[in-house]
């Protein structure tokens, strides 16, 4: 079966210190992946999509950046947080043909203190 | 580029009203449509979508119709209940066009007893 997962849950960092998000997909081959950010009130910001290994394209110019090093594989980074860094990060994937649904992680709760 | 607007929120409903919440996109050609529901305390869970203008799709007793020439895809739902109570999301996928997924900024629906 097809399953996502997502790591931390969540996460509590200082302001300067570098960030690793990392996703993982299993049951699927060659899928879109994506970086979402929700802020409380707020709808859901695309920050990165990928749709094969090595190719990223970023929406909202800012403090992060994103890898794919692996077909199953996404990444969210930073080299130094910001306060305003904080939010709930989602990771998702859809098959390239898009007829289907997307499929969430369980997010990460990113604190920058 | 492709975008999608959906009414403002908070809506307020007692139960058995009828609800609609509008969504318009903007994209060239022919996007999927969905629309995606996040519970209280839950993750995102795909509710319906449509890939070919005039389809309608349907879920729980929610419906939408892809609409080319409005470029619309409002969704209703004909006497809501309490446990309907959640953030709605409308959503464009555009295979043609990058693989990008983007959601509106989200409707939050309160159903009262």
């Amino acid at each position: 079966s097809q399953t996502i997962h997502q790591w931390p849950a969540t996460l509590v960092q200082p302001v300067g210190s570098p960030l690793s998000l990392e996703c993982t997909v299993e049951g699927t081959s060659n899928p879109n992946l994506y970086w979402y950010r929700q802020a409380a009130g707020r709808g859901l910001q695309l920050l990165f999509y990928s749709v094969g290994i090595g190719q990223i394209s970023s929406e909202v110019p800012q403090n992060l950046s994103a890898s794919r090093p692996q077909d199953r594989q996404f990444i969210l980074s930073s080299k130094k947080l910001l306060l305003s860094d904080s939010g709930f990060y989602l990771c998702a994937w859809l098959q390239q043909w898009g007829g289907d649904k997307a499929f969430f992680g369980q997010g990460t709760r990113l604190t920058v203190v | 580029g492709n975008s999608v607007t959906q009414m403002e929120g908070p809506v307020t409903l007692s139960e058995e009203a009828f609800l609609t919440i509008n969504c318009t996109y903007t994209a060239t050609g022919y996007p999927s449509l969905f629309w995606y529901v996040q519970y209280p305390g839950e993750g995102l869970q795909l509710l319906l979508k449509a890939t070919k203008a005039d389809d309608k799709g349907s879920n729980k007793g929610f419906e939408a119709t892809y609409r080319k020439e409005t470029t619309s895809f409002h969704l209703e739902k004909g006497s809501v209940q309490v446990s309907d109570s959640a953030v709605y999301f409308c959503a464009l996928y555009h295979y043609n066009q990058g693989g990008k997924l983007i959601f509106g900024q989200g409707t939050e629906l309160s159903v009262k007893p």
